[in-house]
């Protein structure tokens, strides 16, 4: 089974307004954190936001918030005020401390592109 | 330096040569690991080093992978025998922390575009 998935393999969302990307993850772990990375063209991989899975408030950066619902194992992240520069690829990815904690396991992406 | 540095940017090589990537993750970055993004797909997760620790080697492919890294240096990647479906983006990551929140502080390189022709 995926322990990450993301369903979107694209979006479009006009400047200025709010989107939100769908992940939902797979873990029998209590203990787990989950990312959100943004790849640009460019290709490398930008951190935007962590939420822990003993966290009791949505993580929030900035633009980014991520909308985490423990009992459906899902984070979105949401984007409010998209701007053009918003326009890359997005992975959402999950550790787990039974895992060892070692590696990210990475989603397919979603494909964002804003719209002016 | 100021980031994670990956050489080269980009490497056509022909089939059944063998190629070395090399990653110089940030000064000071005691994790290193090393993913494979293929085209359209997500990153797949081959090899972490943590200090002098043995290497997580689990998520390597075939014995035709193989990686290393002296202490907390330089990182090569090297993949024998190129197949290919060795065609991918190969991207490195380190970061200073291990364990829980490790993944906050993953910053990672611009990767290496592998072409096997």
């Amino acid at each position: 089974a995926q322990k990450i998935t993301q369903t979107q393999p694209g979006m479009f969302v006009q400047e200025k307004e709010a989107v939100t990307l769908d992940c939902t993850y797979d873990t029998s772990d209590q203990s787990y954190g989950l990312f959100w990375y943004k790849q640009p063209s460019s290709g490398e991989m930008i951190f935007l936001i962590y939420q822990g899975s003993y966290d009791e408030q949505n993580a929030t950066e900035g633009r980014y918030s991520l909308n985490f619902q423990k009992a459906r194992k899902s984070a979105n992240l949401v984007i409010s005020a998209s701007q053009l520069g918003d326009s890359a690829m997005y992975f959402c990815a999950m550790r787990e401390r039974q895992t060892g904690a070692n590696n990210l396991f990475f989603g397919t992406g979603t494909r964002l592109t804003v719209i002016p | 330096g100021a980031g994670v540095s990956q050489s080269p940017s980009n490497k056509v090589t022909e089939k059944g040569k063998d190629v070395e990537l090399r990653c110089d993750p940030i000064s000071g970055h005691t994790a290193l690991y090393w993913y494979r993004q293929r085209l359209g797909q997500g990153l797949e997760f081959l090899i972490y080093f943590q200090g002098n620790s043995a290497p997580d080697k689990s998520g390597l492919p075939s014995d035709r992978f193989s990686a290393e890294r002296t202490g907390e240096s330089v990182s090569t990647l090297t993949i024998q025998r190129t197949q290919q479906e060795d065609s991918a983006v190969y991207l490195c990551a380190s970061s200073s922390r291990t364990g829980g929140r490790a993944g906050y502080g993953y910053t990672f390189g611009s990767g290496t575009r592998l072409t096997v022709v």
